[in-house]
């Protein structure tokens, strides 16, 4: 079983088009990460979750709309695509009881083309 | 400048050989260490935490110096399989949670 699973693991699309990638983790973590991993190899925090609850907005164009319907799933919704759009975004799950632990899980990764 | 800064490398090295990568963080308040391993085209994994007092995990040591906020990561007696891109991780608290911060990542290759 696949702890933290997301789909789709490829997408190919046209700038303007809006896209969503879904992310589900069955460890029973209370966080959620979207991270985005551009041509540099630089892993970026976009959005973290805890208990459906946003707490972190990195600066994030509102073209990214992320929607957590509940704390196993954390999707994102991308409106208007961009060529910088173009990456690979990762998922992750923690669960954080203190600062020193909560190793992140992560999903294989969406790799998003825009072209 | 960014908040945690790594030598991209890359490092080429044969089998057997030590290296040893450097990790620097600008962020006083960052309170645990860890590095992750990333493979190429996989998901970034937990290869060890830091911890001050320094730790061993086989072949591989982790340091922390707080106070020149300086991480680094030692792989003695190097494989094949330890090709791959390390990344420095700070943690630290943020509103509502805590914050996870990577480095841009140190490239390995060890050749044979």
């Amino acid at each position: 079983d696949t702890a933290v699973s997301q789909t789709p693991k490829y997408l190919v699309t046209q700038m303007g088009n809006d896209k969503s990638i879904k992310c589900e983790q069955n460890l029973g973590h209370d966080t959620m990460y979207w991270y985005k991993q551009d041509s540099k190899k630089f892993l970026k925090i976009m959005f973290s979750y805890n208990n459906k609850e946003l707490i972190i907005n990195e600066t994030v164009p509102n073209r990214f709309s992320p929607k957590s319907p509940d704390k196993a799933h954390l999707n994102l919704h991308i409106n208007s695509l961009e060529l910088g759009d173009s990456a690979v975004y990762f998922c992750a799950s923690s669960q954080e009881p203190q600062l020193n632990t909560g190793e992140l899980f992560f999903g294989e990764g969406s790799r998003l083309t825009v072209l | 400048r960014k908040e945690v800064e790594q030598d991209p490398g890359p490092f080429n090295v044969p089998e057997g050989a030590t290296v040893a990568f450097n990790c620097t963080y600008s962020n006083s308040a960052s309170q645990s260490f860890f590095w992750y391993r990333q493979d190429c085209r996989k998901e970034p994994k937990l290869l060890m935490s830091v911890y001050s007092s320094g730790n061993e995990d086989g072949r591989f040591t982790a340091q922390l110096n707080r106070a020149s906020q300086y991480i680094s990561l030692l792989i003695r007696d190097s494989k094949l399989s330890d090709s791959a891109t390390y990344l420095c991780v700070v943690k630290r608290d943020h509103t509502g949670g805590f914050k996870t911060i990577f480095g841009a990542g140190t490239r390995l290759f060890v050749k044979a």
